[in-house]
């Protein structure tokens, strides 16, 4: 019953290292957004996409591409992996204009 | 940049006893406010929102009360259960034209201990 997928629970990269975070819904969802999760700070949003191949900057977007080739699937890149971006990261889906958002269970990401 | 402060960041309540967490937002132009609740290893899941129209909503042990002047709202889980340990965030929702957006809380680790 999983809707929102996150292909990798844990990932140990080292410094400069390039990262792909995949997140996959199959709930035929519009948005699609990434949150990266931090003690303390909560849920920030780092980037969302409401259509294929569009993309908006969230609070915290720098050091971070995304890409949304298909409708299902929405990738979070970071370029250039740096210790600070050490997190959970949370990819989320929902229906265009719609209030509830539906999380995959999260990727935690350690840079070295 | 839009906020939402949530207090307390921890919280430790013995079984049977009331659970209260307590949000604050500045932007008045939000519309739509919904707690999650995330258990550990797993993403955080809708529990239960409000609009600003009312000024409070009950789901079972779970409700909200909203204070649109003091531009407040809390979280009140009654007779709490051991199973309700969870991290729970509050949030705050405004449209931004092409979707929707969410501005979290810090989020609270709630303890109830048997």
């Amino acid at each position: 019953d999983v809707k929102v997928t996150q292909s990798s629970r844990y990932l140990v990269k080292r410094t400069g290292e390039k990262v792909f975070l995949e997140c996959v819904q199959d709930m035929d969802h519009e948005n699609m957004f990434w949150y990266r999760q931090d003690p303390g700070l909560g849920l920030r949003l780092i980037y969302f996409s409401y259509d294929v191949k569009m993309k908006e900057k969230g609070d915290i977007p720098e050091g971070y591409s995304v890409s949304r080739e298909k409708k299902e699937r929405f990738s979070l890149i970071l370029e250039s992996a740096s210790t600070n971006q050490t997190s959970m990261y949370l990819c989320a889906s929902s229906l265009a204009s719609a209030n509830v958002l539906t999380f995959g269970a999260g990727s935690r990401l350690t840079v070295l | 940049q839009q906020q939402v402060k949530q207090s307390p960041q921890s919280l430790i309540v013995q079984k049977g006893g009331i659970s209260i967490i307590n949000c604050a937002y500045e932007n008045t132009a939000f519309d739509y406010f919904p707690w999650y609740q995330q258990f550990p290893g797993k993403g955080p899941a809708l529990l239960i929102a409000i609009r600003p129209d009312v000024s409070e909503k009950k789901e079972g042990r779970f409700t909200i009360s909203f204070n649109k002047s003091a531009k407040q709202f809390s979280l009140h889980i009654m007779d709490s259960q051991p199973g309700d340990s969870a991290t729970y965030f509050c949030a705050a929702s405004i449209s931004s034209g092409s979707a929707r957006q969410l501005t979290f809380g810090s989020g609270t680790q709630l303890t109830v201990l048997p």
